[in-house]
């Protein structure tokens, strides 16, 4: 099945800061790659999606980008603000089936 | 739009007793997804359902858990003989079960066994 792997499990940067979280995945016929922020005590909630046709996409602050090649893809979050502080989990999936994913990504703001 | 529908929000259950958990999809969603996140892990996903059907129930345990989504009504995970290992945050996620659309996840429900 398919594997997603997710570095750093830790993350700490100064406010204004960019951040950088990374995903690698085994199966190569995955096409759907969302992003999910979690705060403590809630739901995941997804914030921003990228597609296997596609090879970055940006909404404000954040950003993602896929290495088909490589089977990678990154989220890159700019000009970091105190509310960007949770876990981050990528996830991947292939046609309709489950989302599998990462371990997740404590990123942590520091003012 | 309601979202995706879960509750209870917090269920205590003594060891060996039954947990019965609720999910009702957004409206217009047929697919149903089933996560357990133990307390500071990931999501580790565990059956997903159609109508009356299971479609993938890859990730459940074999033994004391069940899932079911009825034509009628919400999708119900049923955890018999609770342990303590199975404290956790169940959520559920819906969506329109094609490839173009990500899930919608509920607010989950934290069972705690004492």
């Amino acid at each position: 099945g398919e594997n997603v792997e997710q570095h750093p499990s830790t993350l700490s940067v100064q406010e204004g800061d960019s951040a950088v979280i990374k995903c690698t995945y085994s199966d190569s016929a995955s096409n759907y790659f969302p992003w999910y922020k979690q705060e403590l005590g809630k739901r995941p909630q997804l914030i921003i999606d990228i597609r296997s046709n596609v090879g970055e996409k940006k909404d404000q602050r954040i950003a993602v980008t896929l290495n088909k090649t490589a089977k990678h893809f990154s989220l890159h979050i700019t000009e970091t603000q105190p509310e960007d502080s949770a876990v981050y989990f990528c996830a991947v999936r292939k046609g309709a089936q489950k989302l599998v994913f990462g371990q997740g990504t404590r990123l942590t703001i520091n003012p | 739009n309601a979202g995706v529908m879960q509750n209870p929000r917090h269920l205590v259950r003594r060891r060996g007793q039954e947990a019965r958990l609720r999910c009702s999809p957004m409206k217009g969603h047929s697919h149903v997804y089933w996560y357990r996140q133990l307390p500071e892990e990931g999501l580790k996903f565990m059956v997903y359902l159609q109508k009356e059907n299971i479609i993938d129930e890859s990730g459940m345990p074999k033994e004391r858990f069940s899932a079911e989504f009825p034509k009628e009504g919400p999708s119900i995970l049923r955890i018999q003989q609770v342990v303590r290992g199975d404290s956790a945050a169940y959520f559920c996620a819906s969506s329109l079960g094609t490839e173009l659309y990500g899930y919608t996840f509920g607010s989950g429900t934290r069972l705690t066994v004492v």
